[in-house]
């Protein structure tokens, strides 16, 4: 099995740009997670798939977050209108089971900066 | 709430030493699955144990062993003998309830000197 996988790894941005982050779970990982990570902080979670259907996403940071899981398999997390608060690692993570208790693997993550 | 503590931010020790990382957890779930993982300087979380909460048995993995003790709500981890490669920051992590997302500390940064 080939890990989680994250792409880009580094973006650096400029205030008010957009950015759209992919991350390509484990195949056949019914549920995929998103996380931020600060520094000096533990990852925190935003939002999380069960398959193609995004079952909370009241944790996203703001309305300028969204994310999306076309037909179950990859993922795409964007930020409309950047600020430089939202620079942070932003972290994937898939795990097999549908119960809820999987064990989850995380990707390598993309660093993020806004200027 | 769900809560995870990890009261120490940094450890540093000597190479061959014990260490100890505690991690203390809130939870209001009688059933839920505690975690710990591991990130070194690559930045890319590695998944080291899952312990469900009614399985209170202790594991020792190589030189790697787990303290779960549900009286006191706490899940220390241990690493015996450490070793350079071990340097990380150590993450405990919570999950409950049907979303399954994971409540972190932290983290705990080891620096293990040689």
């Amino acid at each position: 099995d080939t890990g989680v996988s994250q792409n880009p790894r580094h973006k650096i941005t400029k205030r008010g740009q957009n950015v759209t982050f992919r991350c390509d779970p484990i195949s056949e990982h019914n549920r995929l997670y998103w996380y931020r990570q600060t520094l000096g902080q533990g990852p925190e979670f935003l939002t999380y798939f069960q398959n193609e259907a995004q079952l909370e996403k009241s944790r996203l940071l703001s309305d300028r977050f969204s994310a999306e899981r076309p037909k179950g398999s990859f993922s795409t997390l964007e930020i409309q209108r950047t600020e430089q608060g939202d620079s942070a690692m932003y972290l994937c993570a898939s795990s097999p089971a549908l119960a809820s208790w999987g064990t989850q693997y995380f990707g390598p993550g993309t660093r993020l900066l806004v200027l | 709430a769900q809560k995870v503590t990890q009261a120490q931010t940094e450890i540093s020790v000597v190479e061959k030493e014990d260490v100890t990382l505690d991690c203390v957890y809130e939870t209001r779930d009688t059933t839920y699955y505690l975690f710990w993982y591991k990130q070194p300087p690559s930045g890319e979380l590695v998944f080291l144990i899952r312990r469900n909460s009614f399985d209170e048995q202790n594991e020792i993995s190589g030189r790697y062993s787990w303290n779960f003790q549900k009286s006191t709500s706490s899940f220390n981890f241990t690493i015996t003998a450490s070793q350079v490669v071990d340097s990380a920051v150590y993450f405990c992590a919570l999950c409950g309830g049907s979303q399954g997302n994971l409540i972190f500390g932290k983290g705990t940064k080891l620096s293990v000197k040689p």
